[in-house]
């Protein structure tokens, strides 16, 4: 099975940046994702990792490192519609491509 | 827009009722699958269908149900229904492409009474 550990919750101020981190233990990685929801909607996805390194896109980034089975993601130039849940989803290797769902991380941004 | 459709989008009904949602994958997506979403819970994946073929069984308990139509929409059924099934069910759809990501419809919310 696969173990997915993303902290419950953060805070953080207008315009600043933010990390949230992502720890996971699978067996066959095969990619990792992570997606935005809102209180009450659809999962929207962000980004997504298989190769160790570093994935920006616009005011997010997203790392990977496999060997540590540890992935973050930044948040440059928060804006109060960044409050939202951030779900870390790992993959693993099989016919089914199915992703597992962290618990995500609440962010909430404050002025 | 995500392109999937999911429908109702509210359903209120009372315990030892059956119901059933909806979904519409986005033009092209030969894979669907069903989460349930609690308030205390994460995203849990329930079952994957592709191509008209159940594919990957996750957490689902045996009151429910699921089947994909030829047309490619899916439809999964609860059944006697329990105060504890109230929560956010999605619909995702996807290709079989292992670097895409899933397309979450705005999800059905089920309320038991």
């Amino acid at each position: 099975g696969q173990n997915i550990d993303q902290p419950t919750e953060m805070t953080a101020t207008e315009g600043a940046i933010v990390q949230i981190n992502c720890t996971y233990q699978t067996s066959g990685f095969n990619g990792l994702f992570w997606y935005q929801q809102h209180a009450g909607e659809a999962p929207t996805f962000l980004s997504y990792n298989v190769l160790d390194g570093l994935e920006e896109k616009g005011r997010f980034s997203s790392f990977l490192s496999r060997s540590k089975g540890y992935s973050y993601l930044l948040l440059k130039e928060l804006q109060m519609k960044d409050s939202a849940s951030y779900l870390c989803a790992v993959r693993s290797s099989g016919g089914s491509y199915i992703p597992t769902f962290g618990r995500g991380t609440s962010l909430i941004v404050h002025p | 827009d995500s392109g999937v459709t999911q429908t109702p989008k509210h359903l209120i009904t009372a315990t030892g009722q059956r119901v059933t949602l909806r979904c519409s994958p986005r033009s092209g997506d030969l894979s669907v699958y069903w989460y349930q979403q609690s308030l205390d819970q994460g995203l849990q994946f329930l079952i994957q269908y592709y191509n008209g073929e159940e594919r990957a069984k996750g957490n689902i308990l045996e009151r429910f149900s699921a089947q994909q139509f030829p047309d490619l929409h899916s439809e999964l059924n609860l059944s006697s229904l329990e105060l504890g099934d109230s929560a956010l069910y999605f619909c995702a759809s996807s290709t079989q492409d292992s670097n895409q990501p899933q397309h979450f419809g705005d999800g059905t919310r089920l309320s038991i009474l």
